[in-house]
C-alpha cells in the first residue's frame, strides 16, 4: 500500500464514451502526476500539478483533460479516445514538485474499443 | 529520442546468484537517478537511488553503481530471490525547468528461478 489509490482498476470504453479516472493520495504530498505506460515503452509524463495548479502539460491531446480540485485528489477526464490510447494510466504524488521520489498508485488499465 | 535506455528487455537468473540490471542515459545534466520495481497489477515502487555526486549506494541486497563518464548505471541484486521477479525501471531526474521531471527507461523484466 503506497498511500496512492486509483479507481477504477480496469476500464473498457468505446471511442464515443466519456469516463473519468480518479486518484487520491493520503500522504500529505503537494504534487500529483499522471503518467501513461504503453506496452514495452517508458513511462510517459502527461500532467503535473503542484499545489493544485497545473505546472506541466506534456503535449497531451485535448481528449485527455485533468482536474485537481485539491492537493489530495486528481482526476483524468477522458472523451472521444482512440484505440491507441489503450494503456496503463498511473497516478503518482510527491512531497513537492521538485522531489525526485514518486509514490505511484496501482494504475488504471484502460482499453479503448 | 530516448534519454534513458534499458537495452535488455528481460533477464533470467538463478536464485542465490547476482542480478545485474543496466541503464544508459544521454544527458550529462541529469543529477539524480532512481530504480523502481513493479509487480504485475501494481504501480512502481521506489527501490534505491543515487545522486550524481556519488558512484555507489548500497541498501541491503541492492547496490546501485553510477559511472558518469560512461553515462551508465547499474543495479546489482545479491543474492537474488524469487520475490525479486518484477519489472525494474531506471529513472533520471532532469533538473532543467522547475518541475523536477523524472525520465524513465522502458524497463527490464527480471525472472529469478528457484
Amino acid at each position: 500500500e503506497t498511500g496512492v489509490t486509483q479507481t477504477p482498476r480496469h476500464l473498457v470504453m468505446g471511442m464515443t464514451n466519456k469516463k473519468s479516472l480518479k486518484c487520491e493520495q493520503h500522504l500529505g504530498h503537494n504534487a500529483m502526476y499522471w503518467y501513461k505506460q504503453s506496452a514495452k515503452k517508458p513511462l510517459e509524463l502527461m500532467f503535473v500539478y503542484s499545489l493544485e495548479e497545473r505546472v506541466e502539460n506534456n503535449s497531451v491531446p485535448s481528449r485527455f483533460s485533468p482536474e485537481c480540485p485539491n492537493s489530495s485528489h486528481l482526476f483524468l477526464h477522458l472523451h472521444t479516445l482512440q484505440p491507441e490510447d489503450s494503456a496503463l494510466y498511473l497516478c503518482a504524488s510527491s512531497q513537492g514538485q521538485g522531489s525526485e521520489k514518486l509514490f505511484f498508485g496501482s494504475g488504471t488499465q484502460l482499453s479503448v474499443l | 529520442d530516448q534519454q534513458v535506455k534499458q537495452n535488455s528487455p528481460s533477464l533470467s537468473v538463478q536464485e542465490g546468484r547476482i542480478s545485474i540490471l543496466n541503464c544508459d542515459y544521454t544527458n550529462s545534466m541529469f543529477d539524480y537517478f532512481l530504480w523502481y520495481k513493479k509487480y504485475p497489477a501494481e504501480g512502481p515502487t521506489f527501490l534505491i537511488s543515487i545522486s550524481s555526486i556519488k558512484d555507489k549506494n548500497e541498501d541491503g541486497r541492492f547496490t546501485v553503481f553510477l559511472n558518469k563518464s560512461a553515462k551508465h548505471l547499474s543495479l546489482h541484486i545479491v543474492p537474488s530471490q524469487p520475490g525479486d521477479s518484477a519489472v525494474y525501471f531506471c529513472a533520471a531526474n532532469d533538473p532543467s525547468g522547475n518541475t523536477g521531471k523524472l525520465i524513465f527507461g522502458q524497463g527490464t523484466t527480471l525472472q529469478v528461478k528457484p
